[in-house]
């Protein structure tokens, strides 16, 4: 079974520029979760979908957001980037909603100049 | 105060010693991963654990709900099982949600 999978894996994007990130979970798996990662904050959650709905969001500003489509895979969108956006975007999947082991993405690295 | 304690932050071992990572966590978890993070950044779920201990490999989880901790143990460590090893949780607050630990970072000589 096909692991994870996110692309791209490597994005350089300018100030004020806007992007967006794709995960496609394990088949079979509903709920896709996203996380930023950077070396002073860490792995941080960003949002959860799970059946195209929004289930849980992390403090996160606006400017994040996300969407899940009827097939399980994921979206995120950054607009209005800013220097401190620079991260690792891991994202995660798993069979349930609620609490089941996740599996990890190789993560798309975002460097914004 | 993070809710979600790892020590040490930093380990170095030489190759075959026994090692220990430590998490410690201030309130109360439905479950706890153990995950492992290689150079490069990809991440991969060693343990989800809820009670008890695990085995895989050289690998042992365990975890004590009640002293709100748990530790990861490699036997017969070796150079590449240096990564970063995360410990992360889901607050019984916080659904489905992981809370994250700040990583050990951990180097095996040989």
């Amino acid at each position: 079974k096909a692991g994870v999978t996110q692309t791209p894996r490597y994005l350089i994007k300018t100030r004020g520029q806007q992007v967006t990130l794709s995960c496609s979970p394990i088949s079979g798996h509903r709920s896709v979760s996203w996380y930023q990662q950077t070396p002073g904050q860490g792995l941080q959650f960003l949002f959860e979908y799970f059946s195209e709905t929004q289930r849980n969001k992390g403090n996160f500003p606006g400017r994040f957001s996300g969407r899940q489509f009827s097939n399980s895979r994921s979206e995120m969108n950054v607009s209005t980037l800013e220097l401190g956006d620079s991260a690792l975007y891991l994202c995660a999947s798993s069979l349930a909603q609620d609490r089941d082991e996740q599996y990890f993405g190789p993560g798309t690295r975002l460097t914004v100049t | 105060k993070n809710e979600v304690e790892q020590s040490p932050q930093n380990l170095t071992a030489q190759e075959g010693e026994f090692i220990t990572i430590n998490c410690s966590y201030s309130v109360g978890i439905s479950a706890l991963h153990w995950l492992q993070q290689h150079p490069g950044g990809g991440i991969v779920s060693l343990f989800m654990l809820s009670s008890g201990k695990k085995k895989h490999g050289r690998l042992i989880a365990t975890i004590n709900i009640q002293e709100k901790h748990s530790s990861l143990h490699i036997t017969a460590s070796h150079p590449r099982d240096s990564a970063v090893y995360i410990c992360a949780v889901y607050l019984l607050t916080s659904g489905s949600r992981l809370t994250f630990g700040e990583g050990t970072q951990l180097t095996v000589n040989p």
